[in-house]
């Protein structure tokens, strides 16, 4: 099983507004991930939490904060976005065993 | 710096035949190669994997793996008019380490 969920599907929010992306994973997988994906670019890495530690930070602008209160939950709080910041926002998840990334349906943000 | 070279196409292939996707990467540390589907207005599915020099084979679909090279490929042979998406190369060193895209290759099968 490699599924992994995303809510809310959708989100359109303020430039003042604080939101919460959340993605779950019940397969015991050991890594997790935020993706950001603009129109017809590739996605580009965010952040990587691995064993539920933040190990990799790309340099994302503050007004995202992640978090993993646990083993298979992972938000993104969202606060003071920029109209730039409308994207689709992507999760993942890596196995313990193998490398491979599977994709959840990602969150679709749009800033106005 | 990491890069991830792709055609970005469109590669327009009739049905039925051999569609060829390839990619080079610049970092020689990279240690895992994926191919990911995506479909307009979708996220990226996972298609096929390897790690290895060589060729892996999953139904239509092989992979091909050239280090030495730098080159990583992907082959589908009798292409449906549901292969037509956007075919994202991605490499990563391995572990938990994220994964680094091209900028992904326009398929278009022709009925």
């Amino acid at each position: 099983d490699t599924e992994v969920t995303q809510t809310p599907k959708h989100l359109v929010m303020g430039m003042t507004n604080k939101k919460s992306l959340k993605c779950e994973q019940h397969m015991g997988h050991r890594a997790m991930y935020w993706y950001k994906q603009k129109a017809k670019k590739p996605p580009e890495l965010m952040f990587v939490y691995s064993y539920e530690k933040l190990s990799i930070n790309e340099s994302v602008p503050s007004r995202f904060s992640p978090e993993c209160p646990n083993s298979s939950l992972l938000n993104l709080h969202l606060h003071a976005l920029q109209p730039e910041d409308s994207a689709l926002y992507l999760c993942a998840s890596t196995r313990t065993s193998g490398n491979e990334q599977f994709f959840g349906p990602g969150t679709r943000l749009t800033v106005l | 710096q990491k890069e991830v070279e792709q055609n970005s196409g469109p590669l327009s292939v009739p049905e039925g035949a051999i569609a060829s996707l390839n990619c080079t990467y610049s970092d020689r540390g990279s240690q895992s190669f994926f191919w990911y589907r995506q479909y307009s207005g979708k996220s990226p599915e996972l298609i096929m994997f390897i790690y290895s020099n060589g060729d892996k084979e999953d139904g239509r679909f092989t992979a091909q793996l050239n280090k030495a090279s730098q080159y990583v490929s992907l082959l589908i042979r009798d292409s449906q008019p549901s292969d037509s998406a956007t075919y994202l190369c991605a490499v990563n060193k391995g572990g938990a380490d994220g994964l680094t895209f091209g900028k992904g290759t326009h398929l278009i099968i022709q009925p």
